[in-house]
């Protein structure tokens, strides 16, 4: 079963324009939530985390919500710009610092100039 | 900061043969390194965990002595696919945690084997 649901395989947004990229977790047991930006044949690059203490944390461009009770996140880039085009994988994992990640499927974010 | 490399990029082995994948964090220790993998559109999943001087723990799934790592140091993790068969082919990423709850990964390696 997975436990970290991307459910927008892709997802296209034009220049300028806000691209929201959604999550959602089954598991009550995750605590510290992660989104990582992809491009083929790379590892992920960390872009921005949330603790389960916070419902909102922001750097820069970026921007990622989290609503507890709906086991929801989501990620808000504003403007969007044609370097986001990439694919964007939310992962989560318990506190402690020990435990690997549990990662979504994925969403390919194309920003159309 | 928080750079970590893998090294090779890519490799491509006959069937059989063993490979080893080293993961080094550049600028700063790891209590902790991290070993998934991912095949073609797929997500990216947890292999096992290693933390320096200790035995790794390996997910559910996935055998311990095909997938051999050792964490001989801060800096140092290496995979070694023993006896690797062509469904072994696959994309194996490192991360590293310097203790925080942020992993960062490596470039990736590219696995074929024919």
């Amino acid at each position: 079963d997975q436990q970290v649901k991307q459910n927008s395989p892709s997802l296209s947004v034009q220049e300028g324009r806000i691209s929201i990229l959604n999550c959602d977790y089954t598991n009550s047991m995750f605590d510290y939530f992660l989104w990582y930006k992809k491009y083929p044949a790379e590892g992920p690059t960390f872009l921005i985390s949330i603790s389960s203490i916070k419902d909102k944390n922001e750097d820069g461009r970026f921007t990622v919500f989290l609503n507890k009770s709906a086991k929801h996140l989501s990620l808000h880039i504003v403007p969007s710009q044609p370097g986001d085009s990439a694919v964007y994988f939310c992962a989560a994992k318990r506190g402690g610092g020990a435990d690997g990640l549990t990662f979504g499927k994925g969403t390919h974010l194309i920003i159309q100039p | 900061g928080a750079v970590v490399s893998q090294h090779p990029s890519w490799v491509i082995c006959k069937s059989g043969t063993s490979v080893k994948i080293e993961c080094r964090s550049l600028d700063f220790q790891a209590t902790t390194m991290f070993w998934y993998r991912q095949f073609p559109k797929q997500s990216l999943m947890l292999m096992a965990t290693s933390n320096e001087g200790s035995k790794a723990t390996y997910e559910q799934g996935v055998e311990k002595d095909k997938f051999l790592i050792n964490h001989a140091s801060l800096t140092l993790s290496t995979l070694t696919v023993t006896s690797a068969h062509p469904e072994d082919s696959s994309f194996y990423i490192c991360s590293a945690s310097g203790g925080f709850e942020t992993q960062y990964f490596g470039p990736g390696t590219r696995l074929l084997v024919l």
